[in-house]
């Protein structure tokens, strides 16, 4: 069975700071990796989505690569905003049509 | 509709009762997936649905859970006989389709007293 495993499980940085969220996976054989994050008591909201066929994928201020033979991805955040303090989750989409979840790294930048 | 919603948000109930929880997928999406958040934990598959084949159930913890899509849109989520452990946010998908980008509803918690 797939596993997932997200590291550090919480982080903790001062505005303006760049940061690198981790994911790694056991099992290679994916569609693709999907980034999320999700506000407290919320639902989780799409950040990037990585094909399996792809290297990486950028929006804005974050971007997400993904080496999948050695069952890694990781999230970069640029300039860090108060803003960004939440949880990240990072979703491995299983040939089979499953998705698992890492259990996600909380995310507090400081103003 | 704008995103995926889910009715109720929040549902309080008495242990052995039974629940139906429901989900309103973005329009045009044949995917939906359910799924459960504990507290303190990572999100846990429960079923998948993709347009009219045959639902995956593989994650369905018990024979107490169940779910419908209903003209391939509207999902319903059933546990019968509810336990305490099964507290926890409720949570529904859609997409495109399976490769495609997941859009998350706010979720239903539940707590089983």
């Amino acid at each position: 069975k797939q596993e997932v495993t997200q590291i550090p499980a919480a982080l903790s940085v001062p505005e303006g700071e760049n940061l690198v969220l981790n994911c790694s996976f056991t099992d290679s054989a994916i569609y693709n990796l999907q980034w999320f994050r999700q506000d407290p008591g919320k639902g989780l909201t799409s950040l990037l989505l990585i094909q399996s066929s792809q290297r990486e994928q950028t929006s804005g201020r974050l971007n997400a690569s993904l080496d999948k033979s050695s069952g890694r991805s990781t999230l970069y955040i640029a300039a860090s905003q108060p803003g960004d303090s939440a949880t990240y989750l990072c979703a491995v989409n299983q040939l089979g049509n499953q998705f698992y979840f890492g259990t996600g790294t909380s995310l507090t930048v400081i103003p | 509709g704008a995103g995926v919603s889910q009715s109720p948000s929040n549902k309080v109930t008495e242990k052995g009762k039974d629940v139906e929880l429901r989900c309103d997928p973005i329009s045009g999406h044949t995917a939906l997936y359910w799924y459960r958040q504990s507290l303190g934990q990572g999100l846990e598959f429960l079923i998948y649905f993709q347009g009219n084949s045959a639902p995956d159930k593989s994650g369905l913890p018990s024979d107490r859970f169940s779910a419908e899509r209903t003209g391939g849109s509207v999902s319903t989520l059933t546990i019968q006989r509810t336990q305490q452990e099964d507290s926890a946010v409720y949570l529904c998908a859609s997409s495109l389709s399976h490769t495609q980008t997941q859009y998350f509803g706010p979720g239903t918690r539940l707590l089983v007293l």
